[in-house]
């Protein structure tokens, strides 16, 4: 059973528009939360996180939401732009103050911004 | 040189051969990982070793063998392996203990079993 679903696989965005990505999850020990970003042929790379005591984190163009109660989180990009096209993974973690943390990762969504 | 340096990017191996995927870190981070990933699946964990101790093996079958010799390297060496186990090997590394657990990634290992 998946912990971290991320439930549309794909998304089409006009450039200069507003792509939101969705993710949920079911483990309510999950205390922290990291979008990664992946290009064909690359890692994935850390994009932006939020811990569980807020409910918004921004760092440029991108937005993370928390909604705790609905166990969503979501990923805003403004304006989109065609070197955002990539794939999107959400993952979870719960807070430890072990030497090593696990992450849950969701399936992934690819992202297409259209010129 | 990037902080995560994975060796080979492609590997097609029948399923009697012995292969290793090899993984370096150059960013003094103390634990590493390894996850899978398939078409249209999460990123599977599969190992994390922690100063060198492995501290997690998600069930992963016997034919896949990490080993860790030092904080910046691991492998993973494979065996009789299967054609469902054609994936991407990521191998990932971060800091311990009270960081934000951020990882980074290699850019992955793609592996092919006839």
């Amino acid at each position: 059973d998946q912990q971290v679903k991320q439930n549309s696989p794909s998304l089409s965005v006009q450039e200069g528009r507003i792509s939101i990505l969705n993710c949920d999850y079911t483990n309510s020990m999950f205390d922290y939360f990291l979008w990664y970003k992946k290009y064909p042929a690359e890692g994935p790379t850390f994009l932006i996180s939020i811990s569980s005591i807020k409910d918004k984190n921004e760092d440029g163009r991108f937005t993370v939401f928390l909604n705790k109660s609905a166990k969503h989180l979501s990923l805003h990009i403004v304006p989109s732009q065609p070197g955002d096209s990539a794939v999107y993974f959400c993952a979870a973690t719960i807070f430890s103050s072990g030497s090593a943390r696990q992450l849950t990762f969701g399936s992934g969504t690819q992202l297409t911004v259209l010129p | 040189e990037t902080g995560v340096t994975q060796t080979p990017r492609h590997l097609v191996m029948g399923m009697t051969n012995k292969k290793s995927l090899k993984c370096e870190q150059h960013l003094g981070h103390n634990a590493m990982y390894w996850y899978k990933q398939s078409a249209k699946k999460p990123l599977e964990l599969m190992f994390v070793y922690s100063l060198e101790e492995r501290v997690e093996n998600n069930s992963v079958p016997s034919r896949f063998s990490p080993e860790c010799p030092n904080s910046s390297h691991l492998f993973l060496h494979l065996h009789t392996l299967q054609p469902e186990d054609s994936a991407l090997y990521l191998c990932a590394s971060s800091l311990g203990g009270g960081s934000t657990g951020e990882l980074f990634f290699g850019e992955g290992s793609r592996l092919t079993v006839l």
